[in-house]
């Protein structure tokens, strides 16, 4: 049962525009919300996260919106630029836990 | 800051032999360390939970007596496969998060990541 999903496998965007990436989630017991970029051999980088009691976080070019009601979450990345070309995994975790449940990633491309 | 090193990033051994790797926090103390697996196509996937001086948590289905994990400083966490089999062939990353020894005061700080370790078993 995939508790985090991000049913966009992939999403190309051209430079400058903003790009959304897409992520819902079923338990409602999850409490805290990240998203983490990762490059081909490498480990992810942690971008940014929410708590649920905000519904917006932004932090320069990045903003993570979330919806609880509707169980949804959302990065926004803008202007987009070809160095965010990456794989965009996000994660939540419940009340009183550590442990992360990891969507299964977008691949953003960015192009000139 | 918030550096995480893991080593090996490659291994290629044979089946029955045991492999080490290393995933050590670099400008951080971490209390709690995070070994995950990935399977190609497919999300990260948590084996263990370690915590410093005590016992590593499995979560359900992995087996811990192939899975050995030792978390002995705060900045030094181990996952040894033992007697590898070629199913174990998978890519395996680690984590570790900055917190202090109560949770709610580490409660909201992310896990950083290591490079991951590709385990190739002939």
């Amino acid at each position: 049962d995939q508790q985090v999903k991000q049913n966009s496998p992939s999403l190309s965007v051209q430079e400058g525009r903003i790009s959304i990436l897409n992520c819902d989630y079923t338990n409602s017991m999850f409490d805290y919300f990240l998203w983490y970029k990762k490059y081909p051999a490498e480990g992810p980088t942690f971008l940014i996260s929410i708590s649920s009691i905000k519904d917006k976080n932004e932090d320069g070019r990045f903003t993570v919106f979330l919806n609880k009601s509707a169980k949804h979450l959302s990065l926004h990345i803008v202007p987009s630029q070809p160095g965010d070309s990456a794989v965009y995994f996000c994660a939540a975790s419940e009340v009183n836990t550590d442990k992360l449940i990891f969507g299964t990633g977008t691949r953003l491309q960015v192009f000139p | 800051g918030a550096v995480v090193s893991q080593h090996p990033s490659r291994v290629i051994c044979k089946s029955g032999t045991s492999v080490k790797i290393e995933c050590r926090s670099l400008d951080f103390q971490a209390t709690t360390m995070f070994w995950y697996r990935q399977f190609p196509k497919k999300s990260l996937m948590l084996m263990a939970t370690s915590n410093e001086g005590s016992k590593a948590t499995y979560e359900q289905g992995v087996e811990k007596d192939k899975f050995l994990i030792n978390h002995a400083s705060l900045t030094l966490s181990t996952l040894t496969v033992t007697s590898a089999h070629p199913e174990d062939s998978s890519f395996y990353i680690c984590s570790a998060k900055y917190g202090g020894r109560t949770y709610s005061s580490g409660r909201n700080q992310p896990q950083h990541f290591g490079d991951g370790t590709r385990l190739s078993i002939l």
